[in-house]
């Protein structure tokens, strides 16, 4: 596509409810990055992806908290027995080359995600 | 610990007037340092990288510079517009972008 696309664009959970947050990179980026941005925030790091390989988790806030990204482009950000703190928009990024600093990082829109 | 700080959480000017934004940081020696725009209910939107060699870098109305002894940039938007308006960030290269959390930028008519 044309952009980064994450779906759902929204999503209400129940506290405890798993929830699932999809990003499709742009079709041949081999970087790919999950933040977490809090109301009145900038994006705090999740995790980071080159190709399948997930080669920074470090941001990931605890052990709830799942990415994967099995063929390389669509990737899956799951969060398990989710608390009212993870009310958040998670955004993905993608980016042509592997990750050096230099390169140029697309942003998606965001999942709104609202822990109930 | 590693700190990136934008010195306003919101500034307001007039139609006209150079817009200065400020990022801070501390405990990084980052190769590169990148400003984004955020409208709301959007993704950031990349807008200019400077290297840690370059002392200033432009694009149309805007100027970053950038002091690795300070540890600081600034970003300016000359003959600001309303439809400047929005939230920048700054980002920090490291072993992923680090951003601060963003100064809310008003251009008033």
């Amino acid at each position: 596509g044309a952009g980064v696309s994450q779906s759902p664009r929204y999503k209400v959970a129940k506290r405890g409810q798993d929830v699932a947050l999809r990003c499709d990179p742009i079709s041949g980026h081999v970087s790919l990055f999950w933040y977490q941005q809090a109301l009145g925030q900038g994006p705090e790091f999740l995790t980071y992806f080159q190709n399948e390989a997930q080669l920074d988790k470090s941001g990931l806030p605890s052990d709830r908290f799942f990415a994967e990204r099995p063929e390389g482009s669509v990737s899956t950000l799951k969060i398990q027995r989710t608390q009212q703190e993870d009310s958040a928009v998670y955004l993905c990024a993608s980016s042509l080359f592997e990750f050096r600093g230099r390169n140029t990082i697309y942003f998606g829109e965001g999942s709104w995600l609202t822990v109930v | 610990s590693q700190k990136i700080e934008q010195n306003s959480e919101a500034l307001n000017i007039q139609e006209g007037k150079t817009a200065t934004l400020t990022c801070n940081y501390t405990n990084y020696s980052p190769a590169y340092l990148q400003w984004y725009r955020q409208d709301p209910g959007r993704g950031p939107v990349f807008l200019l990288l400077i290297r840690e060699n370059e002392k200033e870098k432009r694009k149309e109305r805007l100027k970053v510079t950038f002091d690795t002894t300070l540890k600081q940039s600034l970003f300016h938007i000359t003959a600001s517009q309303p439809a400047d308006s929005a939230t920048y960030l700054c980002a920090l290269s490291g072993r992923a972008m680090r951003f601060g959390a963003g100064t809310r930028l008003t251009v008033k008519p």
